[in-house]
């Protein structure tokens, strides 16, 4: 499957901790989006790394590239009670296709 | 800002019947995308459609289902014998090409088959 694939599946955290989640894919990619949904909620898109950007910032959320190893990570900084949320990651192939993985479900107790 | 639109946001159905989902893609946007999500799971690939065509298109889209861009805004799904298991939410996107090629997604419809 060319399908990303995050973990950890689940990540509890206290308000202010920093929160870090990984996907992985098997294939040459576009780009790679970071999405987040709020249960039962749409998809909101949060950050997007091209191929050939190694590290992106916007705001709390940071991403890395790793296309050697076809991994990339989100670092959310100082996490609030309202980042709780399951949080995608989805990647392109050939403009065609996106894949999503099959998500982290981050709570943050305050 | 420009957003994709989704309509209905809920829709209700029995089982054998068919469904159109309409989706209202961003003006200026070329490639349009469908995508589902079953409760509690993740969210999978459909289809692709660029210039009046299927680019590219899952296991899952089978002869059940179909996309057509019956004028210069709309964008639809058919389900043409809805199944129980088609119950999930279905998310329409489109992208531009033209800057960051990011995905803007539509808020959803919910399907229920009954």
């Amino acid at each position: 499957s060319q399908q990303g694939e995050e973990d950890p599946q689940a990540l509890s955290i206290q308000e202010g901790e920093n929160a870090t989640m990984n996907c992985s894919y098997k294939t040459s990619i576009n780009n790679l989006q970071w999405y987040r949904q709020n249960s039962g909620r749409g998809l909101v898109h949060l950050i997007l790394i091209r191929s050939n950007e190694r590290e992106k910032h916007s705001g709390r959320l940071r991403v890395t590239l790793d296309t050697s190893k076809k991994s990339s990570s989100l670092l959310i900084t100082a996490s609030r009670a309202a980042d709780t949320a399951s949080y995608f990651c989805a990647t392109l192939y050939n403009f065609n296709k996106f894949y999503f993985g099959s998500g982290t479900k981050l709570n943050v107790k305050p | 800002e420009p957003e994709v639109t989704q309509t209905p946001s809920h829709q209700v159905t029995q089982m054998g019947q068919e469904v159109i989902l309409r989706c209202v893609p961003i003006s200026n946007h070329l490639y349009f995308y469908w995508y589902r999500q079953i409760l509690g799971q993740k969210v999978e690939f459909l289809v692709s459609f660029y210039n009046n065509e299927i680019s590219e298109k899952s296991e899952i889209f089978d002869d059940q289902f179909s996309v057509e861009r019956p004028d210069g805004s709309n964008f639809t799904l058919k389900i043409r014998s809805t199944k129980l298991e088609d119950s999930a939410m279905y998310f329409c996107a489109s992208l531009s090409r033209e800057g960051p090629d990011e995905q803007f997604f539509g808020p959803g419809t919910r399907l229920t088959v009954l």
